[in-house]
């Protein structure tokens, strides 16, 4: 079936950038998305990248995706605490009726 | 602007007993939908209705109830609690991109249940 796998925990220094990775099964996936769940709160739509694109940015955000290898990542620059939040991975996949399958999230930890 | 409300936010039951939690959304999305959210786990979808009158079952529906008589509101029902079912439950809606795959998912704040 198909799978979404994320590390569970990132830890980064202030003003590093941080690289959160993804990778996924399913060769028929249309969209990819990241979202960001802060503390107590629901999740929210970061950014997301059509299958066929290779690259998409949005200011300190940039998303790359190596379709061959069905790895997704997702870089911030310049790391802040207020990016302190979990990041989830998700696709939309076109044979399980385009509903989103999720990965676990990754918690990302910011080191002053 | 409210977009997606659950309610309540907190809730402890004892095994068996039974409740509803609810939730609406302001922004006329015709795709509603339930997660459970686990530690170490993905969203996991119990049910979601693509308009009113129309739910169907996600991937983890057992024990779990879903009706849609209006477009705002989806509450989902737990029949007879169970504490497999102590999760953190989260509403979502969107304006039907889902379905196509171009969708955002707008996502209420969760609701924390506990089962003894």
């Amino acid at each position: 079936g198909e799978d979404v796998e994320q590390s569970l925990f990132l830890s980064v220094r202030e003003g590093d950038s941080s690289v959160i990775n993804c990778t996924y099964t399913d060769s028929s996936s249309t969209y990819l998305y990241w979202y960001k769940q802060e503390p107590g709160a629901g999740l929210q739509l970061l950014t997301y990248i059509f299958s066929n694109m290779d690259m998409k940015q949005d200011q300190r955000l940039t998303v790359l995706l190596n379709k061959k290898d069905k790895h997704l990542s997702l870089r911030i620059a310049d790391t802040q605490t207020g990016d302190s939040a979990i990041y989830f991975c998700a696709e939309s996949v076109r044979d399980s009726n385009y509903q989103l399958i999720w990965g676990a999230g990754t918690k990302l930890i910011i080191k002053p | 602007n409210a977009g997606v409300t659950q309610t309540p936010k907190f809730q402890v039951l004892k095994t068996g007993q039974s409740m509803t939690l609810q939730c609406a959304q302001d922004m006329n999305h015709e795709y509603m939908s339930w997660y459970r959210q686990d530690p170490g786990m993905g969203l996991r979808l119990i049910h979601y209705s693509v308009g009113a009158g129309i739910t169907d079952q996600g991937e983890v529906p057992n024990g779990y109830n879903v009706s849609r008589s209006t477009t705002e509101d989806f509450p989902l029902r737990l029949l007879s609690a169970a504490p497999s079912q102590t999760s953190v439950y989260f509403c979502a809606s969107s304006s039907g991109g889902v379905i196509s795959g171009t969708g955002e998912l707008f996502f209420g704040e969760g609701s924390r249940l506990t089962v003894l």
